[in-house]
C-alpha cells in the first residue's frame, strides 16, 4: 500500500511565523502536490514537483514556496504565516502522468 | 480556476438508498477521476473513467462520462451509513501537465 504521511494532523502558529509543513512518501513517486482545501472552494494546488529539486506553481503559490531535496520528501513553507493561511493542507504524490493521486491525511493549520 | 463543478453540493439519503452525484467540467480532458474523503481525512481514489470510457463499474459505484455535454456521474447504489462522506470529481485538461483540477465536492450523509 502507498503510505504518505504528513508531519503534523494539527498544527497552530502566530502571524509572521515561518511554518514548514512536510511530506513523505514510500512508493517512489516522480510527482508530489501541494493543495490547500477551504469550504467551498474544494481542493486548490499551490505547488507541485515532478522531479527533485524541480518545482512547478499551481494555481496560488503566492505567499508559498516548496523545497524537494529528496523524492520522497516535499516540503511546503510559508516564509510569514498570515490568517489568511488558515486552512486545511494536503499532500498528495502520482507515480507520473495523469493518474491516481495518493493523499496523506492532511495538517489543519490555524495563523492566530 | 475550477475545472469540476459537483451538483448537488448536499445531498442527503436513507441508508438503502442510491445516491448520484453529478459533476460538470468546462475543457477537454483526457481523464476525469472520483475521490472521497472522510470528514477531516484526506481524500481517497475511487475510481477513474478516461474520455474514450462512457460508463465503469467497482463495487456498488458507477461512474458514468458524457463527453459531449462535458459531464459525469457517480452512482452509489444499495448506500450505507460508512458511505457518508465528500466526493469530489477531478479533471486532468487534454495537453496538461501533470496536474488534476478538482471540484468543490458533494457533501453525502446517509441516515441509518
Amino acid at each position: 500500500d502507498v503510505k504518505v504521511t504528513q508531519s503534523s494532523r494539527y498544527l497552530v502558529k502566530r502571524t509572521g511565523e515561518k511554518v514548514f509543513l512536510e511530506c513523505v512518501q514510500d512508493m517512489d513517486h516522480e510527482n508530489m502536490f501541494w493543495y490547500r482545501q477551504d469550504p467551498g472552494l474544494g481542493l486548490r494546488l499551490i505547488y507541485f514537483s515532478y522531479d527533485v529539486k524541480m518545482k512547478e506553481k499551481g494555481d496560488i503559490p503566492e505567499g508559498y514556496s516548496v523545497s524537494r531535496e529528496k523524492k520522497e520528501r516535499f516540503s511546503l513553507i510559508l516564509e510569514s504565516a498570515s490568517t489568511n493561511q488558515t486552512s486545511m493542507y494536503l499532500c498528495a504524490s502520482t507515480p507520473g502522468g495523469y493518474e491516481t493521486q495518493y493523499f496523506g491525511p492532511g495538517t489543519r493549520l490555524l495563523v492566530l | 480556476s475550477q475545472q469540476g463543478e459537483e451538483d448537488p453540493q448536499a445531498l442527503s439519503i436513507q441508508e438503502g438508498e442510491n445516491a448520484t452525484m453529478n459533476c460538470s467540467y468546462k475543457t477537454s480532458i483526457n481523464n476525469l477521476q472520483w475521490y472521497r474523503q472522510n470528514s477531516g481525512r484526506g481524500l481517497v481514489h475511487l475510481i477513474l473513467i478516461r474520455s474514450n470510457e462512457r460508463e465503469k463499474h467497482s463495487g456498488r459505484l458507477r461512474v458514468t462520462l458524457d463527453t459531449s455535454k462535458k459531464s459525469s456521474s457517480l452512482l452509489i447504489t444499495a448506500s450505507r451509513a460508512a458511505d457518508t462522506a465528500s466526493y469530489f470529481c477531478a479533471t486532468d485538461e487534454s495537453g496538461g501537465y501533470q496536474k488534476v483540477t478538482f471540484g468543490t465536492g458533494t457533501k453525502l450523509q446517509v441516515i441509518p
